[in-house]
């Protein structure tokens, strides 16, 4: 099955400092990446996504990330964060389920960024 | 505009109740999906549809149960079977890659 792992369950930054997540998934097929972020008690927004074509995806807040497919990462940085980065951010991956026709959506348990003034 | 309607945002539930969380979408999205939330647990999946009257289990289903008559809809029932039901719940659609999500409904058994 697949899986997606977020290396830091926390990560405390400064203001204005660079910042980066880190996400490996276990799947050895094409499959789809996201990164979504999630305010309290919100649902999840899209801060970008992999599909296809180049490694390099900018997303929305002046986030981007980088496909690796040979060390099945996908890492999220920015390099200025501000106080309203503040927020749950969570890795995921599309891929179909077991039964071959079926996509579904697999997330990591999630890293919570703090931005400090 | 389009997009995902989840309701209630809060609901409160006795133990041994069934109640059903309402997801509604306007998007024309052939998929749809629920998902749970706890602290430190990210999102697990629990039920997924790919077309009408069709849905498949995903990692954490028992308990659940749902129903797929109509595209826009796909309600989730949280039955008394469910021994831990206090979670966030978050329902989704999507169409070719393309994921969007609802604002969430926050079970809480009292």
């Amino acid at each position: 099955a697949q899986s997606v792992t977020q290396l830091d369950s926390q990560v405390p930054v400064f203001e204005e400092a660079p910042v980066e997540l880190r996400c490996n998934y276990s799947s050895s097929v094409s499959v789809y990446l996201f990164w979504y972020v999630q305010y309290p008690n919100q649902g999840l927004q899209l801060l970008l996504k992999y599909l296809s074509g180049s490694t390099l995806v900018k997303g929305i807040n002046g986030f981007e990330a980088e496909f690796n497919k040979s060390q099945t990462s996908f890492h999220l940085r920015k390099p200025s964060v501000h106080i309203s980065d503040t927020a749950e951010y969570f890795c995921a991956v599309s891929d179909l389920d077991s039964g071959g026709s079926n996509y579904k959506l697999t997330f990591g348990k999630g890293t919570l960024l703090t931005v400090n003034p | 505009d389009g997009g995902i309607t989840q309701s209630p945002k809060y609901l409160f539930r006795k133990e041994g109740q069934n109640v059903t969380l309402s997801c509604e979408q306007n998007l024309n999205h052939d998929a749809m999906y629920w998902y749970r939330q706890d602290p430190g647990q990210g999102l697990r999946l629990i039920y997924y549809s790919q077309i009408v009257n069709d849905f498949q289990k995903g990692d954490i289903a028992e308990g659940y149960s749902v129903s797929r008559e109509k595209k826009e809809s796909f309600p989730l029932t949280v039955t008394s079977a469910q021994k831990n039901p206090t979670a966030f719940y978050l329902c989704a659609s999507s169409i070719r890659g393309g994921y969007t999500f609802g604002s969430g409904t926050r079970l809480t058994v009292v």
